[in-house]
């Protein structure tokens, strides 16, 4: 079956735009993660999804990092004023409920700030 | 000091090795443990995981839970050049179980 998918895949934005970063979970599942990769690093958690509520936004570096899933499904992380130090892969990760042993992720979307 | 720490490597062995890789964390609290492999440009994807201490096995795959020393592990038997990937650990507590705290990942490099 399709698994969680995100677009695009890589984004290259100057300093001060703002960016758009969806992901596509697998089809049923009721819990969305989103995850910050720097390069040479493991991922640290941005925030977390239950079906529309967002019950965890304590990961966001910023506020000018938002995150919304407003039908239960596809999701967006939008990080306004792109900053140099905002440059990673934004890796996305879906599960069937909240289980920490169940997250499918997705390729990532690596956005590079000039 | 970060709560879990992972050698980065590289770690080069040749075909058919056993490999170990490691972890150790500081959090007494953990209690979920999980292995993911991640290929170049690609997502982690789950391999093992453990709920608190003890052994898992599956396939070339046993995962190794030490909490009294704060240590897990990771070997892999009869290493093949496709194991060639970054793995990472990745543990939660029991609380907000959903949130996991992960290593640097270590870079693995099986030679043919």
């Amino acid at each position: 079956g399709a698994g969680v998918s995100q677009s695009p895949r890589y984004k290259v934005a100057k300093r001060g735009q703002d960016v758009a970063l969806r992901c596509d979970p697998i089809s049923g599942h009721v819990s969305l993660f989103w995850y910050q990769q720097a390069l040479g690093q493991g991922p640290e958690f941005l925030t977390y999804f239950q079906n529309e509520a967002q019950l965890d936004k304590s990961g966001l570096p910023s506020d000018r990092f938002f995150a919304e899933r407003p039908e239960g499904s596809v999701s967006t992380l939008k990080i306004q004023r792109t900053q140099q130090e905002d440059s990673a892969v934004y890796l996305c990760a879906s599960s069937p409920w909240g289980g920490p042993y169940e997250q499918y992720f997705g390729p990532g979307t690596r956005l590079t700030v000039t | 000091q970060k709560e879990v720490e992972q050698d980065p490597g590289p770690l080069s062995v040749p075909e058919g090795a056993i490999v170990s890789l490691n972890c150790t964390y500081s959090n007494s609290a953990f209690q979920y443990f999980m292995w993911y492999r991640q290929y170049s440009r690609k997502g982690p994807e789950l391999l093992m995981y453990t709920y608190s201490s003890g052994n898992k096995e599956d396939g070339r795959f046993t995962a190794q839970v030490d909490k009294s020393s704060k240590y897990i592990s990771l070997f892999i038997r009869d290493s093949q050049p496709s194991d060639s990937a970054t793995y990472l650990c990745a543990m939660t507590t029991g609380d907000s179980n959903y949130q996991l705290i992960w290593g640097a990942g270590t870079k693995l490099i099986i030679k043919p």
